[in-house]
């Protein structure tokens, strides 16, 4: 069975200060990761995607993520961070039943 | 690509009454997912089609909750007897076929039961 854990529910950070959210998988067969953001009002939107091949996987408005398969994690990463990031980011993985199973989300909000 | 879309955006109904959401896929894209998103949680999968077919609809919370595609194209999610639980943003999303193909999303409808 696949599961995702994301470790916080709410992050603030300061404008143009670095920011990791945490996400942390468990699953039974090969795994296959994504980060969605959500802003208000609005559906998900696909940030990146770890399928195979290199670790750290490089995706849209300069955010970033590495697989670490021994500590089952895949934690996304920006190194300077902007108002126009504050959103509902929400960790996934690919489920054998073609469908995504997500984390519970973190808030990631951006104090000017 | 005019990317997915849902209608309505928001609906507002009073409890035991049924309600039908549309979801419109990207044109070239097969497969076609709902997930129901409560406040403060990700989003939870219900269903999915394949071209007309309904692979997978196991998820569906209860027997009130039903969907079609009769067209291979739009959908439609039908919930019967609406009760204040079913209060939540319903999502689709569509995609390709292949392997881990990502999925793309509408903007949701959301459900308010008075």
């Amino acid at each position: 069975a696949q599961s995702v854990t994301q470790l916080d529910s709410q992050v603030p950070v300061f404008e143009e200060a670095p920011v990791e959210l945490r996400c942390n998988y468990s699953s039974s067969v090969s795994v296959y990761l994504f980060w969605y953001v959500q802003y208000p009002n609005q559906g998900l939107q696909l940030l990146l995607k770890y399928l195979s091949g290199s670790t750290l996987v490089k995706g849209i408005n300069g955010f970033e993520a590495e697989f670490n398969k021994s500590q089952t994690s895949f934690h996304l990463r920006k190194p300077s961070v902007h108002i126009s990031d504050t959103a509902e980011y929400f960790c996934a993985v690919f489920s054998g039943a073609n469908n995504l199973f997500f984390g519970t989300g973190t808030r990631l909000t951006v104090i000017p | 690509d005019t990317g997915v879309s849902q209608n309505p955006r928001h609906k507002i109904t009073k409890r035991g009454q049924n309600v039908t959401f549309r979801c419109d896929p990207i044109s070239e894209h097969n497969r076609l997912y709902w997930y129901r998103q409560t406040l403060g949680q990700g989003p939870e999968f219900l269903t999915y089609f394949q071209n007309e077919a309904q692979l997978e609809k196991s998820r569906l919370l209860s027997d009130r909750f039903s969907a079609e595609r009769p067209k291979g194209s739009f959908s439609t999610l039908e919930i019967q007897r609406t009760e204040q639980g079913d209060s939540a943003m319903y999502l689709c999303a569509s995609s390709l076929i292949g392997p881990y193909q990502p999925q793309h999303f509408g903007d949701g409808t959301r459900l308010s039961i008075l």
